[in-house]
């Protein structure tokens, strides 16, 4: 069993539309849960971070945790096309410095 | 822009051949990682100096190594090529050397023919 997994998609939407992203894990020793975002032809960048289960708003982007689960999301609401990309759930444990990050899912927003 | 500095952006070159990439960390960061993204792997964890000193291994093959200078700026050196060596390899780099904000570099593209 692979300790991420991710739906590589590709995923199209309209431009407004909710859109979540998906990632169930198998470590119970993951501690930090991450979502990347990385545009064609660039690094990974850090979207959001959070380490307990629940939600985290930033903005549009809400990052939820259900640890008991061992399974996190993403939402972007009011998708914009800037927000095409792919979406990259990473997880780290605590001590340890190496990310380990799902297959990424290809995001696409129609305007 | 992340602050984060790798050369080159592109390489190609022939199997049983030997290349460095090299990266520059964000000013004030001690850590470095390396990462190796390919279509079929993913983002994938090689290694992680801190301060000039490896602290973390991952999934790095044995014609892979990689160092960190005084500098602090690092180098992946990649031996006896291979098809399937071809990938994009990113930098990270962090403050500390246990779990911080990761900041990512543009990559290198190397293709092995």
């Amino acid at each position: 069993q692979k300790e991420v997994e991710q739906d590589p998609g590709p995923l199209s939407v309209p431009e407004g539309a909710i859109v979540s992203l998906n990632c169930t894990y198998s470590n119970s020793a993951f501690q930090y849960f991450m979502w990347y975002r990385q545009y064609s032809r660039k690094g990974p960048e850090l979207l959001m971070y959070t380490y307990s289960s629940g939600n985290k708003e930033d903005g549009r982007f809400t990052a939820q945790v259900d640890k008991s689960s061992k399974y996190i999301s993403l939402f972007i609401r009011d998708s914009q096309p800037s927000d095409s990309a792919t979406y990259l759930c990473a997880f780290i444990i605590q001590g340890a410095q190496k990310l380990v990050f799902g297959q990424g899912t290809r995001l696409t927003i129609n305007p | 822009d992340s602050g984060v500095t790798q050369t080159p952006k592109h390489l190609i070159t022939a199997t049983g051949q030997r290349v460095t990439l090299r990266c520059s960390p964000r000013s004030g960061d001690l850590s470095v990682y390396w990462y190796q993204q390919s279509l079929d792997q993913g983002l994938q964890f090689l290694i992680q100096y801190y301060n000039g000193e490896e602290r973390a291994k991952g999934n790095i093959l044995e014609r892979f190594s990689a160092q960190q200078f005084p500098d602090l700026h690092s180098e992946l050196n990649l031996s006896s090529l291979e098809l399937g060596d071809s990938a994009l390899y990113f930098c990270a780099s962090s403050v500390g050397d246990s779990y911080n904000e990761q900041f990512f570099g543009p990559g290198t593209r190397l293709t092995v023919l």
